[in-house]
């Protein structure tokens, strides 16, 4: 069966510095990867999403990239974090033909301070 | 541009009694619905799915219905436990890879 990770669960960060959130697939091969955000009380923004090694799409401009340097890893980054970064970041997989529901990961819960 | 919202942000239900959840969506084009759970600290569990060739599938005391006439989609769940509690969400597809959410209803159930 598949499982995706993500960590850390939680991160403080202060205001500047840089970030790295890491997100990793078992059990399938060429997923579709994806970065989302979730502000309190609201719906899933997506942030980026990957069909290949190397490609990545953006999907609002922002102050966060990612990278996927392996099939099964996504990594969501950062050089400066801002204090409208907080929120919490959703990493989904899904399998990369037809119509298929994409499968979360538990979220990394970001504070900024 | 795309959308998908649900027609109420809360739902208060009697444990025991039948839950329905609205959904609206904007894009004719989209031919794929999916409903999400997600408990507080976690990530959206997904529940079930349904293709623009149906216009009803049944789960686990679960049923989702879809009128694409009115661009509508609903998820009913059955007989409300307690472990009910969540926030619903749908989504419909834009394009091959994406998908649109709507914003969410808490369902709260109600001993």
């Amino acid at each position: 069966s598949q499982t995706i990770h993500q960590w850390p669960a939680t991160l403080v960060q202060p205001v500047g510095s840089p970030l790295s959130l890491e997100c990793t697939v078992e059990g399938t091969s060429n997923p579709n990867l994806y970065w989302y955000r979730q502000a309190a009380g609201r719906g899933l923004q997506l942030l980026f999403y990957s069909v290949g090694i190397g490609q990545i799409s953006s999907e609002v401009p922002q102050n966060l990239s990612a990278s996927r340097p392996q099939d099964r890893q996504f990594i969501l980054s950062s050089k400066k974090l801002l204090l409208s970064d907080s929120g919490f970041y959703l990493c989904a997989w899904t399998r990369d033909r037809g119509r298929q529901p994409q499968h979360f990961g538990d979220g990394t819960r970001l504070s900024i301070l | 541009g795309e959308s998908v919202g649900l027609h109420l942000p809360t739902l208060s239900v009697q444990e025991g009694d039948n839950s329905i959840i609205n959904c609206a969506y904007s894009n004719s084009a989209s031919d794929y619905f999916i409903w999400y759970k997600q408990e507080s600290g976690k990530g959206p569990q997904f529940i079930i799915d349904i293709r623009s060739n149906m216009d009803k599938r049944q789960g686990q005391r679960v049923t989702v219905l879809l009128n694409k006439t009115v661009k509508h989609l609903s998820l009913q769940i059955a007989a409300t436990q307690p472990g009910d509690s969540a926030v619903y969400f749908c989504a419909a597809n834009f394009g091959n890879e994406k998908l649109t959410f709507g914003t969410g209803t808490r369902l709260t159930i109600i001993p």
